[in-house]
């Protein structure tokens, strides 16, 4: 089966250029979770959806992030206007949620995103 | 408010010795769920363990084991006989079944050949 599936697996842009990152849930998951890892903050949650629905956005840094789900098997995030203090690696995640178990998220590969 | 601790910022350890990565958690909550994640250099996280607090059974998987223990709010990690494949960061995490995963700050572990 295929797991999570994240384009493009690097991206360098200039400052001031949007940048979109795009992620494919395991097919049958529920919910989907985009993270961001910098060596200063670790790993962060930015947001997450559950039936394509946005439930807890409250880790997206600014308004310069947005992030939407249009299907099951589809999610964005965008970064406009970008600056370099974005530079990070972005996951996604995908997990069968099923309410108060805590099911196992399972990560794509990541894309690596360099702000110049 | 939960917390995920992991003390030890890396450990190196020669091939084929034993070594036991802490974690320390804090949560108020009495059902929750840990977890442990590889992240080896290429870069991917890799799942490896998924504990809820009910089961407080030790597992073994292999050269891997996992020690849950309430009394002292630790789950810890210990490969035995260690390889170089098994450098790598490890993460621990918490859920509290709300689906938001609490990370520690990770352990770089490396094994010398």
């Amino acid at each position: 089966d295929a797991g999570v599936i994240q384009s493009p697996r690097h991206e360098v842009t200039e400052m001031g250029q949007e940048v979109t990152l795009r992620c494919k849930p395991i097919s049958g998951h529920n919910s989907l979770f985009w993270y961001r890892q910098t060596m200063m903050r670790g790993l962060e949650l930015l947001i997450y959806f559950n039936n394509n629905v946005p439930i807890d956005d409250s880790g997206m840094p600014e308004d310069r992030f947005s992030a939407k789900m249009p299907n099951a098997s589809f999610s964005t995030l965008k970064i406009q206007p970008s600056e370099p203090r974005d530079s990070a690696v972005y996951f996604c995640a995908s997990s069968l949620a099923i309410a108060g178990r805590g099911e196992t998220q399972y990560f794509g590969p990541g894309t690596r995103l360099l702000v110049l | 408010a939960q917390k995920v601790t992991q003390a030890q910022t890396e450990i190196s350890v020669v091939e084929k010795e034993d070594v036991t990565l802490d974690c320390v958690y804090e949560t108020r909550d009495t059902t929750y769920y840990l977890f442990w994640y590889k992240q080896p250099p290429s870069g991917e996280l890799v799942f490896l363990i998924r504990r809820n607090s009910f089961d407080e059974q030790n597992e073994i998987s292999g050269r891997y084991s996992w020690n849950f223990q309430k009394s002292t709010s630790s789950f810890n990690f210990t490969i035995t006989a260690s390889q170089v494949v098994d450098s790598a960061v490890y993460f621990c995490a918490l859920n509290f079944g709300n689906e938001k995963l609490t990370f520690g700050t990770g352990t770089r572990l490396t094994i010398i050949p």
